[in-house]
């Protein structure tokens, strides 16, 4: 079936330093992608998507890039604050199930 | 616009005891809904999904259930709860057609 694979955290990173987190999928088709954020005590929020190949999300600073050919939806941030810390969650759509299907979510801590 | 509510935010249950999570949502007609499950450090576990009223499709087997008594409400239950499921349940919603997940504040369930 399908299913999102994230790299394990935490990643505990310096202010203004450049973030990765890796996401590699397995569908069939040609899945939605998304990166969902959620800080401290809170629910989810949308952070990014892409809808179709080399198509690119991006949002306060961060970006992603739908890559096919490797299946993958890294997220990245060139300069990352205090206030990013969180835990960022990779999914793809699963059309035809109607659903969305989480990666295990990756922590992310940045100290000032 | 559309919005989501969930409720209550934090509960404290003993081993054996009912529970009822609810959620609503407004500004919107037939949504899918969903109820998540996010135990402590871990990502995040599809328990229930609906397309409609009396339609609930369950991910997983277990001590819970979910009920759909209108278009716009969907309820998390348990009658007897148990220590496993304490955990921070996350309800959201999808426009039927589309593919982005939009979540509710989510509930903090502790089960002593």
């Amino acid at each position: 079936g399908d299913s999102v694979t994230q790299m394990e955290g935490p990643v505990t990173l310096s202010e203004e330093a450049f973030l990765t987190i890796n996401c590699t999928y397995t569908a069939t088709g040609y899945p939605s992608l998304f990166w969902y954020v959620q800080y401290p005590g809170e629910g989810l929020q949308l952070l990014l998507k892409a809808t179709k190949a080399d198509d690119k999300g991006s949002n306060k600073g961060f970006e992603a890039t739908y890559r096919k050919e490797t299946t993958s939806f890294h997220l990245e941030k060139g300069s990352v604050q205090v206030s990013d810390s969180a835990v960022y969650f990779c999914a793809l759509f699963s059309g035809g199930y109607n659903k969305l299907i989480f990666g295990a979510g990756t922590r992310l801590a940045v100290h000032p | 616009s559309q919005t989501i509510h969930q409720w209550p935010a934090t509960l404290v249950q003993p081993v054996g005891s009912p529970l009822s999570l609810e959620c609503t949502v407004e500004g919107t007609s037939n949504p899918n809904l969903y109820w998540y499950r996010q135990a402590a450090g871990r990502g995040l576990q599809l328990l229930f999904y609906s397309v409609g009223i009396g339609q609930i499709s369950s991910e997983v087997p277990q001590n819970l259930s979910a009920s759909r008594p209108q278009d716009r409400q969907f309820i998390l239950s348990s009658k007897k709860l148990l220590l496993s499921d304490s955990g921070f349940y996350l309800c959201a919603w999808m426009n039927s057609g589309a593919n982005v997940l939009t979540f509710g504040a989510g509930s903090r369930l502790t089960v002593l």
